[in-house]
């Protein structure tokens, strides 16, 4: 059973072009989160999505940043229009539909903005 | 709100000397509490996890932490280290099942030849 898989693993961006960022949860999950590990910080929430609805949002920036995880594909992270200060590593984590308290990670995707 | 607090960012120990990663949290309600592990450029990997029960839980690696509900607390634990387990260790919580994960902000874990 794979993991949770993240593409791409590495990202080079210059500043105001688009960064899209993918997840794909484990088999036969259906919950995925955000995370954004900022240097020297600890990991931030960003965003808790089921399949077609993003259920909490409460750590997403207010602009630029948005998230999908649609019927069918992997759940996509979308930053517009990048700055230097969204270099970071952002991860997702996958759980199962019935719950649980155990979320899995993949290995995440290091952004760097030019 | 809930939060955690990690009060050493580094700890430097001897290969094989035991060892105590520190972390408090805060919550007016029940949490469920996590420790991760992140290797070098690598994603997190669950240590342990205190979900109810015992408070003395036993993870992987041969690390252990302890839940105090008076102290608010739940430190990491290793008798022995070993080279390998240099990596940063994260003590979190989350409030209810499929909740957002809140984490502390780390601790850089050492070992010293």
């Amino acid at each position: 059973n794979a993991g949770v898989m993240q593409n791409p693993r590495h990202l080079v961006r210059r500043r105001g072009q688009e960064a899209r960022l993918r997840c794909s949860p484990m088999k036969g999950h259906s919950h995925v989160y955000w995370y954004r590990q900022l240097p020297e910080e600890g990991l931030k929430f960003m965003v808790y999505l089921q399949k077609e609805n993003i259920i909490d949002e409460s750590g997403m920036p207010k602009e630029r940043f948005s998230a999908e995880f649609p019927k069918e594909g992997p759940s996509i992270l979308r930053i517009q229009q990048v700055v230097r200060g969204d270099s970071a590593a952002y991860f997702c984590a996958s759980s199962p539909p019935n719950g649980g308290e155990e979320q899995f990670f993949g290995p995440g995707t290091r952004l760097t903005v030019l | 709100a809930q939060s955690v607090t990690q009060l050493d960012s580094q700890v430097p120990v001897f290969e094989e000397a035991p060892v105590e990663l520190r972390c408090n949290y805060s919550s007016s309600v029940s949490v469920y509490l996590f420790w991760y592990v992140q290797y070098p450029n690598q994603g997190l990997q669950l240590l342990l996890k205190y979900l109810s029960g015992s408070t003395l839980v036993k993870g992987i690696n041969g690390f252990e932490a302890e839940f105090n509900k008076s102290q608010t607390s739940f430190h990491l634990r290793k008798p022995s280290v070993h080279i390998s387990d240099t990596a940063e260790y994260f003590c979190a919580v989350i409030l209810n099942r499929d909740d957002k994960i809140i984490f502390g902000k780390g601790t850089r874990l050492h070992i010293l030849p």
